[in-house]
């Protein structure tokens, strides 16, 4: 079956500083990526779309220039944490759209910023 | 716009008893409906999802899933629930936006399995 990798699984960084969260289809091809938000025991917020080859759509309320998404090939979505703060703290989940049209998700990154 | 509510925030369930999770979607066109899973500190896995078809949908690990139009529903199943389907569930919704589609979730239902 399709498979989203994510990585890493956990991080923690120090404020100020910025963090690349990658996405990878491992077999197949994804020509759309979503990048969701969980905070602790709450749903999934979706805090983009993300195209490749095209610049990524951002929900309302999002901020493009701290969070910042390439999708620079078929297999890959990198989601950039920017100058990270404690309340950035967060479950960051991605998935892609899979063969059978559905969506396949990745196993989540925990960032904590201390 | 698309919305999906899963209405019990928790739900406890004896383990071999039946399970049924509520969710009930708004949505003006016909919707794509998906059912996933969810233990701590990990992503999300697919049990069952519904396009067209047969309104009764089976998944993995014996759950299944009634699509009611009528109703605006697409209810969670299982004859009998095993200690390790303890996790969070969630409900959700494929909504297209200018060509993609995009999930809409629901606030997701906590399922404790007692002995």
């Amino acid at each position: 079956g399709a498979v989203v990798s994510q990585h890493p699984s956990w991080v923690i960084c120090k404020s100020g500083t910025s963090v690349k969260i990658e996405c990878r289809s491992l077999d197949f091809q994804a020509t759309t990526m979503f990048w969701y938000r969980q905070f602790p025991k709450q749903s999934l917020m979706l805090m983009a779309t993300s195209n490749e080859g095209s610049k990524a759509t951002y929900e309302q309320g999002v901020e493009k220039d701290k969070f910042l998404i390439n999708h620079a090939s078929l297999t890959l979505s990198t989601l950039t944490v920017t100058s990270a703060h404690p309340e950035d703290s967060s479950f960051y989940i991605c998935s892609a759209r899979d063969p059978t049209a559905g969506y396949t998700f990745g196993s989540g990154t925990r960032l904590t910023v201390v | 716009a698309q919305s999906v509510t899963q209405p019990d925030i928790h739900i406890t369930v004896s383990e071999g008893a039946s399970l049924e999770l509520r969710c009930n979607y708004s949505y003006g066109a016909t919707p794509y409906l998906f059912w996933y899973v969810q233990s701590p500190g990990q992503g999300l896995q697919l049990l069952l999802k519904y396009f067209s078809g047969d309104t009764l949908v089976q998944g993995i690990k014996g759950f299944e899933a009634e699509f009611k139009r009528s109703q605006s529903s697409f209810n969670l199943r299982k004859p009998s629930v095993h200690w390790s389907d303890a996790a969070e569930y969630f409900c959700a919704v494929g909504a297209f936006r200018t060509g993609f589609q995009k999930l809409v979730f629901g606030t997701g239902t906590r399922l404790l399995v007692s002995p």
